[in-house]
């Protein structure tokens, strides 16, 4: 079985200083990791996953997250945030072999972008 | 973009009634997913199905049924709500044969039970 966690449940920060949300994950087999974002009254939205090769990923809106396997960790960074960039942030992962396709969500953070 | 819709979007409802929610996608996805996100605990897998004769549960489906009325239309039931139900909902869709079956969510209706 798969675990999730976020180890800050909300992170406050100013406008344009950098930012990073931490997720460690468990499991004894090979997963796909993934963070989504939450924006007030919106649903969940893809920022980035990985699933293999490089363990630097790039996604939307200039968040960048590193794949560390002898940490199992996934932490997601940006170097300058923006105020838009208050919302929600979920880490998740799933088995690579797995069929489901079941995600596993860690707890959330919190990002608050002060101006 | 409309591609998961939620109905309603807010619900306040009191002990003991039965809740419909209802979702629905143009998506053309087969696979359908129903979470509850509560403060502090992330979002739970309720029910999943693959195609409108496959419904499993999930993680926490005690007190939930689903519906799979045709492959774009998933509905989750609440028989008779309690107060511990009031929670945000989610809808999430996904295909079979897509490199990571990449779910996309709805926008979410929140149940309050009095």
């Amino acid at each position: 079985a798969q675990s999730v966690t976020q180890l800050d449940s909300q992170v406050p920060v100013f406008e344009e200083a950098p930012v990073e949300l931490r997720c460690n994950y468990s499991s004894s087999v090979s997963v796909y990791l993934f963070w989504y974002v939450q924006y007030p009254n919106q649903g969940l939205q893809l920022l980035l996953k990985y699933l293999s090769g490089s363990t630097l990923v790039k996604g939307i809106n200039g968040f960048e997250a590193e794949f560390n396997k002898s940490q199992t960790s996934f932490h997601l960074r940006k170097p300058s945030v923006h105020i838009s960039d208050t919302a929600e942030y979920f880490c998740a992962v799933r088995e690579s072999s797995s069929n489901t396709g079941k995600l596993i969500f860690g707890q959330g953070t919190t990002l608050q972008v002060k101006p | 973009d409309a591609d998961v819709t939620q109905t309603p979007r807010n619900r306040i409802t009191k002990t003991g009634k039965r809740i419909m929610l209802e979702c629905s996608q143009t998506k053309g996805h087969d696979r359908m997913y129903w979470y509850r996100q509560d403060p502090g605990l992330g979002l739970q897998l309720i029910y999943y199905s693959f195609d409108v004769k496959d419904i499993n549960k999930g993680e926490i489906s005690d007190g939930y049924s689903v519906s799979r009325q045709a492959q774009a239309k998933f509905s989750l039931s609440l028989e008779s709500a309690i107060p511990n139900q009031t929670a945000l909902y989610f809808c999430a869709t996904s295909a079979t044969g897509s490199s990571y079956n990449e779910q996309f969510f709805g926008p979410g209706t929140r149940l309050t039970v009095l």
